[in-house]
């Protein structure tokens, strides 16, 4: 039973294009993030939710804009693609509503390339 | 500013002993973790320290020293297997997650 699940894991598109990552997980936790990892392998928080709440909204450009529908479920939608977008972006959750210091479990990534 | 520092890569011998350290300064603490992420796969949770001291877990030990801002992973008996980069994240004041750039082991036979 896979705990955090993404899709899709690979999404190839072309610059302007809107396009969206879906996430959920099965671990009944509370908080969920977004990151984004670039080439340089640098983990960057984008956004976390916890009880469909926004709690943490980084310096993200916003075209990026997370949507969560139900507890177990935060998806990314990002509108009007850019090169720069190019990156690997993982989905994450933890127990409790601190947000910042419960062990998070991370997706499986999803390898966003912009052309 | 907030900023953790390792370094960014290091060689060690199969079977052998490595230490990697992390060295932070950010606005408070509440504890610091270490993961370990494999080529082209998600971060997966090592250990987490709150108080100063070693923790032991099999093959993996993490130590801590709050007054120096300071802490170290040691993977003894290495394996191939264990070939990933290893991230340091603290726990600021707010309860904010702080991620270090990670530290990429590659394991030699």
């Amino acid at each position: 039973d896979t705990a955090v699940s993404q899709t899709p894991k690979y999404l190839v598109t072309q610059m302007g294009n809107d396009k969206s990552i879906k996430c959920e997980q099965n671990l009944g936790h509370d908080t969920m993030y977004w990151y984004k990892q670039d080439s340089k392998k640098f983990l960057k928080i984008m956004f976390s939710y916890n009880n469909k709440e926004l709690i943490i909204n980084e310096t993200v450009p916003n075209r990026f804009s997370p949507k969560s529908p139900d507890k177990a479920h935060l998806n990314l939608h990002i509108n009007s693609l850019e090169l720069g977008d190019s990156a690997v972006y993982f989905c994450a959750s933890s127990q409790g509503e601190a947000g910042g210091w419960e062990t998070q479990y991370f997706g499986p990534g999803t390898r966003l390339l912009v052309l | 500013g907030q900023n953790i520092d390792q370094p960014t890569e290091m060689t060690a011998t199969e079977g052998a002993i490595v230490q990697i350290n992390c060295t932070y300064q950010t606005s408070g603490f509440n504890g610091l973790f270490w993961y370990q992420q494999h080529a082209g796969e998600a971060p997966t949770f090592l250990s987490y320290n709150v108080l100063d001291g070693l923790e032991e877990k099999g093959r993996f030990s993490s130590f801590l020293s709050r007054s120096k801002g300071y802490s170290y992973l040691l993977l003894k008996e290495l394996q191939m297997k264990d070939s990933a980069s290893y991230l340091c994240a603290v726990v600021d004041s707010n309860y904010q997650l702080i991620w270090g750039a990670g530290t990429k082991l590659i394991i030699k036979p």
